[in-house]
């Protein structure tokens, strides 16, 4: 069975305190692993999709990084802006459209 | 450019009463997919259309729930009838016809008493 577990399930950073959140994943065929950050009554906003293995992308103080097994989303001297929930997705080959989510992690970043 | 858009935002309703939640796609977009959204289980896909046809729909929870896409702008999400434990936030979300990647709506938070 397809399943994504990210951890820790909160994290509470100081600004300027760099961290990593992790995504770890079991599914048949990886299609696409995707990162998107939710606000407290908004809907998910996308930020990254990572195809295979040793790939990386960036937007400003995130990064994301891929292997066979789970993503990493390094967040660099974080703001206080930063913080809200990031949420990591899988979409397995064979099943396009299908996005199976973790439960999250919830970042807070104080200043 | 406008984003998903969903109606109504929030819904307060009494438990037995139909429901009814829709949803507006990016203009250009070929996929619409309707997401549950709840503390216990987190984010779940319900049903998903490519072309305005049903592709997957083992994550409707049970007859209660249909859903529509009578054209290339416009699905609804019906429940009737609603109980309490339907109370969650209902997103929608649509994806371009070259990309992987799904846009989310705002989102209906129902409260179903």
């Amino acid at each position: 069975e397809d399943q994504v577990t990210q951890s820790p399930e909160a994290l509470r950073l100081q600004e300027g305190e760099s961290s990593s959140l992790n995504c770890s994943y079991t599914v048949s065929g990886l299609r696409g692993l995707f990162w998107y950050r939710q606000d407290p009554g908004k809907g998910p906003e996308f930020l990254f999709t990572l195809y295979s293995a040793g790939e990386e992308k960036e937007k400003e103080r995130l990064k994301a990084t891929l292997t066979k097994k789970e993503s990493f989303l390094h967040i660099t001297a974080p703001k206080p802006e930063d913080s809200a929930t990031y949420l990591c997705a899988v979409q397995a080959m064979g099943n396009t459209g299908k996005l199976i989510f973790g439960q999250g992690t919830t970042l807070q970043v104080k200043p | 450019d406008a984003g998903v858009i969903q109606s109504p935002r929030h819904e307060v309703t009494e438990m037995g009463q139909e429901v009814t939640l829709r949803c507006k796609p990016i203009s250009g977009h070929n996929s619409l997919f309707w997401y549950r959204q709840t503390m216990m289980r987190g984010l779940e896909l319900l049903i998903y259309f490519n072309n305005n046809v049903p592709i997957d729909d083992s994550g409707m929870p049970e007859d209660r729930f249909s859903a529509k896409m009578p054209n290339a702008s416009f699905s609804t999400l019906k429940i009737q009838p609603s109980e309490p434990r339907d109370s969650a936030v209902y997103f929608c979300a649509s994806g371009g016809v070259y990309t992987d990647t799904q846009y989310f709506g705002p989102g209906t938070r129902l409260t179903v008493l």
